[in-house]
């Protein structure tokens, strides 16, 4: 057990650029959630995925936002068009919710910052 | 948005003083957990209070849960340099709410050697 892993785990980009971040969960977990942190700020909900079904997201998450998670197992989260105030960590955690190893926590990976110039 | 406050927003002290840490939060809910995070890392699951639980206790680390308060209180006992980091509260809402966490802005404590 590796983990929840991200990659990268810093990004710079420019203005209007798409930038897209991965995430691994813990295999065999099947909820994966997307979360966004400012500096000084707690983590806020973005969406989060049932196997591969999408099933909620958050207002946060406007148009230029898209995750995906087709087979169940990693999940990308792209952002088009990227503006300053997209620069945050983008945190992922999973859980094996549902089953008879969910505790309720959430496992945490290190996250990916996201620095728009 | 964000479920709750935390106060203190920064709290420093001592190695060997004890930490203490209040969460507020607005709804009803499953149950609370918090969350310690070190500068530009992920977070990592410290206790887990249930919604019909008082206090819990985990090393040296003791939560309280006062429901019809709709607060939390995360004390730290015998702090030590290592634990210089940011502590979150996270309420979960349930089955109804995706099990999802719903985070506080985290108070921020420096223990000083």
């Amino acid at each position: 057990d590796t983990g929840v892993s991200q990659d990268p785990r810093h990004k710079i980009t420019k203005r209007g650029q798409n930038v897209t971040f991965r995430c691994d969960p813990i295999s065999e977990h099947n909820r994966l959630y997307w979360y966004r942190q400012t500096l000084g700020q707690g983590p806020e909900f973005l969406t989060y995925f049932q196997n591969e079904a999408q099933l909620e997201k958050s207002r946060l998450l406007s148009d230029r936002f898209s995750a995906e998670r087709p087979k169940g197992s990693f999940s990308t989260l792209e952002i088009q068009r990227t503006e300053q105030g997209d620069s945050a960590m983008y945190l992922c955690a999973s859980s094996p919710q549902g089953t008879g190893s969910y505790t309720g926590e959430l496992f945490f990976g290190e996250g990916s910052r996201l620095t728009v110039l | 948005s964000q479920q709750g406050e935390e106060d203190p927003q920064a709290l420093s002290i001592q190695e060997g003083e004890n930490a203490t840490m209040n969460c507020s939060y607005k709804t009803s809910i499953n149950n609370l957990q918090w969350y310690r995070q070190n500068s530009g890392r992920g977070l990592v699951h410290l206790i887990l209070i249930r919604s019909n639980e008082r206090e819990k206790h985990s090393g040296r680390l003791r939560v309280t849960l006062d429901t019809s308060k709709k607060s939390s209180s995360l004390l730290i006992t015998a702090s030590r340099a290592a634990d210089t980091a940011s502590y979150f509260c996270a309420t979960d809402g349930g089955k109804a709410a995706g099990n999802k966490l719903t985070f506080g802005g985290g108070t921020r404590v420096l223990v000083k050697p």
